[in-house]
């Protein structure tokens, strides 16, 4: 079985300031992890995925994310914050069954 | 290309009622996945539709139950309805064997139960 754990439901940053949305799996089998982006009034949208390969994912909108097993988790990176990144954020997990778990979501502020 | 389509966009329901949600997947895609996002939640994955059967269940009573149709469109059935059916039901679509996880979304159905 697989699950997923967004430390923060709300995260404040600075317009230029770097962006961190932390993401724990827990999974049986080795996990397909997905960042998905929800702006509002609107379904979801696709950041980045990974799935084998570089553990380093560049995605959409200069997001980029790292698997890391060791750590069993999958966190969100932006170096500059862009007032048009607020949104809500969703960490998602699949085993080989197609079926995507999502985390509770981080709401993410952009200060000006 | 039209994207992920869904109807209707809000609805009202009263406690005991039924609903009928629909869903047409973008162009190509072959697979349905219905999920239930109640509000400040993430969504929750309620059951896939794939060649007309349902492939994959989540964990949601009997009461929820889903068809897909030859042309690939879906419907989402909930009988019975709780207040805590109040929800946006969101429909994913996404093409079987190309690779994991990249799901489309439509921009929902929001049921409001009284």
């Amino acid at each position: 079985a697989q699950s997923v754990t967004q430390l923060g439901s709300h995260v404040s940053v600075s317009e230029g300031a770097l962006v961190l949305l932390r993401c724990n799996y827990s999974s049986s089998v080795p996990p397909y992890l997905f960042w998905y982006v929800q702006y509002p009034n609107q379904g979801l949208q696709l950041l980045l995925k990974y799935t084998t390969g570089a553990t380093l994912v560049k995605g959409i909108n200069g997001f980029e994310a790292e698997f890391k097993k060791s750590e069993t988790s999958f966190h969100l990176t932006k170096p500059s914050a862009h007032m048009s990144d607020a949104a809500e954020y969703f960490c998602a997990v699949s085993g080989r069954d197609d079926k995507i778990i999502f985390g509770k979501g981080t709401r993410l502020h952009i200060l000006p | 290309d039209a994207g992920v389509t869904q109807s209707p966009t809000h609805l009202i329901k009263t406690r005991g009622q039924q609903v009928t949600l629909r869903c047409s997947p973008k162009s190509g895609h072959d697979t349905v996945s219905w999920y239930q996002q109640a509000l400040g939640q993430g969504p929750q994955f309620i059951f896939q539709y794939y060649e007309e059967e349902e492939r994959q269940r989540g964990n949601f009573p009997d009461r929820f139950s889903g068809h897909q149709f030859p042309n690939y469109s879906s419907e989402l059935n909930v009988n019975a309805l709780l207040l805590g059916d109040s929800a946006l039901y969101l429909c994913a679509s996404s093409q079987t064997g190309f690779g994991p996880g990249e799901l489309f979304f439509g921009e929902g159905s929001r049921l409001t139960v009284l």
